[in-house]
């Protein structure tokens, strides 16, 4: 079947480390990757995405390449902020359904 | 600001009582989604509506039941519920047809709390 697995959290970082979240993926066919966060009362906000292998995504200072070899897709910034402080979804999509991960927390400290 | 919203944003109920959840997108979008987010697990799809007409009901209780009158709405309505059933529940809307390079963009959810 179709799934995605996330590294477990929280993770907690101070401001201006370098962020690694890992997700992997299992999928039939060729699905689409998606990181999508939700920022705390809030509904989920896409990040980025990428729809085939060796893609990369990128937004805000976010990136996540789609690597089909080892069926992952994680997510890295170079340098985060306290306002990055949020639960971050990794998902893929196949057909009409949206996949998730179970989130990752990020606490960023100032 | 996504172009999705729902109303209301938080609402406690009984198990008797009967509420509507409401959504409505802005984007022009043709294809919408009920997603339930529970505690400790991870976003469930519970319906899926491609110009009006439903697609996917992700086996839900019949005690849920969704309505799509036109492309920009969708609601879910509630009657019977249980206190398992609290959860956030969130909407979204994609281009559509439904398809795996689709994005969904997401609603900010309604907080529901069953007593």
């Amino acid at each position: 079947g179709n799934s995605v697995t996330q590294m477990e959290g929280p993770v907690t970082l101070s401001e201006e480390a370098f962020l690694t979240i890992n997700c992997t993926y299992t999928a039939t066919g060729y699905p689409s990757l998606f990181w999508y966060v939700q920022y705390p009362g809030e509904g989920l906000q896409l990040l980025l995405k990428a729809t085939k292998a060796d893609d990369k995504g990128s937004n805000k200072g976010f990136e996540a390449t789609y690597r089909k070899e080892t069926t992952s897709f994680h997510l890295e910034k170079g340098s985060v902020q306290v306002s990055d402080s949020a639960v971050y979804f990794c998902a893929l999509s196949y057909g009409n359904k949206l996949v998730f991960g179970a989130g990752t927390i990020l606490r960023v400290k100032s | 600001e996504t172009g999705v919203t729902q109303t209301p944003r938080h609402l406690v109920m009984g198990m008797t009582n009967k509420k509507s959840l409401k959504c409505e997108q802005h984007l022009g979008h043709n294809a919408m989604y009920w997603y339930k987010q529970s505690a400790k697990k991870p976003l469930e799809l519970m319906f899926v509506y491609n110009f009006k007409e439903q697609t996917e009901n992700n086996s839900v209780p019949s005690r849920f039941s969704p309505e799509c009158p036109n492309s920009s709405h969708l609601f879910l309505h509630l009657h019977t519920l249980q206190p398992e059933d609290s959860a956030l529940y969130l909407c979204a809307s994609s281009q559509g047809p439904p398809a795996s390079t689709d994005t969904q963009y997401f609603g900010p959810g309604t907080r529901l709390t069953v007593l």
